[in-house]
Order: structure tokens, then sequence, then C-alpha cells
């Protein structure tokens, strides 16, 4: 157990619906991150928040957005969803802002999305 | 943008075999991170190698970071059914944390 947590674990929507993906960072864990895995793309970064800001973004759609909260969890937000948004979502979490790019991410079980 | 380009894609071993799964880049890694991940659940960190010609072990696994930094590997000695998942490496530049297509391993009994 990583001790970042995910919500929901499975998701089966509809294209043209909007979700929200949520995530608790470990006790303490100041940056939160989110990254996308489809079988075609492989694990990609999607956005980077810290202490409530957003820090780094990566391949990102327009179509999603990310916000940190003041107790720290993050939601995912993805809209006017697409078949090709079916991927698994991960969620991870570390102490500092990874300026130091040594610092260890933690990562959570992940959400899975359908999009039908 | 850094790529991270890994080899094999998959692999198929019998238990008690050697392997080596090979994570390569055009540029230099600053530092490389290996992970492993399970059906189901998010990768985990299993090593991070920072100097070049740097040796880590952990267990079974030899973890290798190329003397000029752009290349690394991870051998597994006596492979075991529970080595089996997805080998990830990836590469953090300015808080985007980069990742290799993976390495599938299957360990059959």
């Amino acid at each position: 157990d990583s001790g970042v947590t995910q919500t929901p674990k499975h998701l089966i929507t509809a294209t043209g619906q909007r979700v929200t993906l949520r995530c608790s960072p470990r006790s303490g864990d100041l940056s939160v991150y989110w990254y996308q895995q489809s079988l075609d793309q492989g694990l990609q970064f999607l956005i980077q928040y810290y202490n409530g800001e957003e820090r780094a973004k990566g391949n990102i759609l327009e179509r999603f957005s990310a916000q940190q909260f003041p107790d720290l969890h993050s939601e995912l937000n993805l809209s006017s969803l697409e078949l090709g948004d079916s991927a698994l979502y991960f969620c991870a979490s570390s102490p500092h802002t990874n300026h130091k790019s040594t610092d260890t991410q933690y990562f959570g079980p992940g959400t899975r999305l359908t999009v039908l | 943008t850094q790529l991270l380009e890994q080899s094999p894609q998959f692999l198929s071993i019998q238990e008690g075999e050697n392997l080596t799964v090979y994570c390569n880049s055009s540029s230099v890694f600053s530092s490389l991170q290996w992970y492993r991940q399970e059906p189901g659940e998010g990768p985990v960190l299993l090593v991070t190698v920072v100097t070049g010609g740097e040796v880590k072990k952990l267990k079974r696994l030899t973890f290798q970071f190329g003397d000029a930094r752009k290349d690394s590997s991870l051998h597994i000695t006596a492979a075991q059914p529970g080595d089996t998942g997805l080998y990830l490496c990836g590469s953090s530049n300015t808080g985007k944390l980069i990742f290799g297509q993976g390495t599938t391993l299957q360990v059959k009994p």
C-alpha cells in the first residue's frame, strides 16, 4: 500500500459525458501528479500540482483539467469524453516539487475509465 | 523532449532463467528510475540511479547506469514467477516523469 488513494476504482460512462477522478496523496506529501496509461501510449504524464498550484504540465488535453485543494487532495476532471479516453488514470504523490529529479513518486492504485 | 526506449517489449521465460531489460535514450539522463507494475496496481519504485557507471543490487535484481548516463539495464538472476509484471524505466525532467513503453515479463513455473 503506497498510502495514495484513488476513487473510484472503476468508472464506466458514455461518450460526451464528464467525470471526476479523485486522489488523496500520502500524508505530508505536497505534490500530486496525474498520469494516463493506455495500451498504445504507455504511461503518460498529464499534470503536477504542488501545494495547490499547478507546477508542471505534460500531454494533457484541453478537455481535461485538474486542481489541488487546500487539504491537498486533487481531482482530475475529464469532459466531452471520447472512446480514446478509455485508460487507467494514476495519481502519484511526492514530498517536494521534484526539482530534485531523484524524488520518489508514490503511485495510487489507479482508476480504470471505460468510455462506451 | 527526451524519449526512453525499452527493449524487449515482451519477455516470456521459464523459472530459473536469467534476463536483461534495457532502457536507452538519445539524451543524457539526470537520473533514472526503474519501476515494477503488477496488474491492477500502480507502478512501484524499485531503484533510482544517478551516477554514470553506478550499479545497484536489490536481491536478485541488478541495475546498471551507463557511463554516459544515456542507457540503463535491469538484470534479473534466476527469475521467479513472482517477478512477473511490467517493468518501466522513467526519467524526471523538471517535474515531468517520462516513462519508457515498458517490458512485460512473464515467468512461467
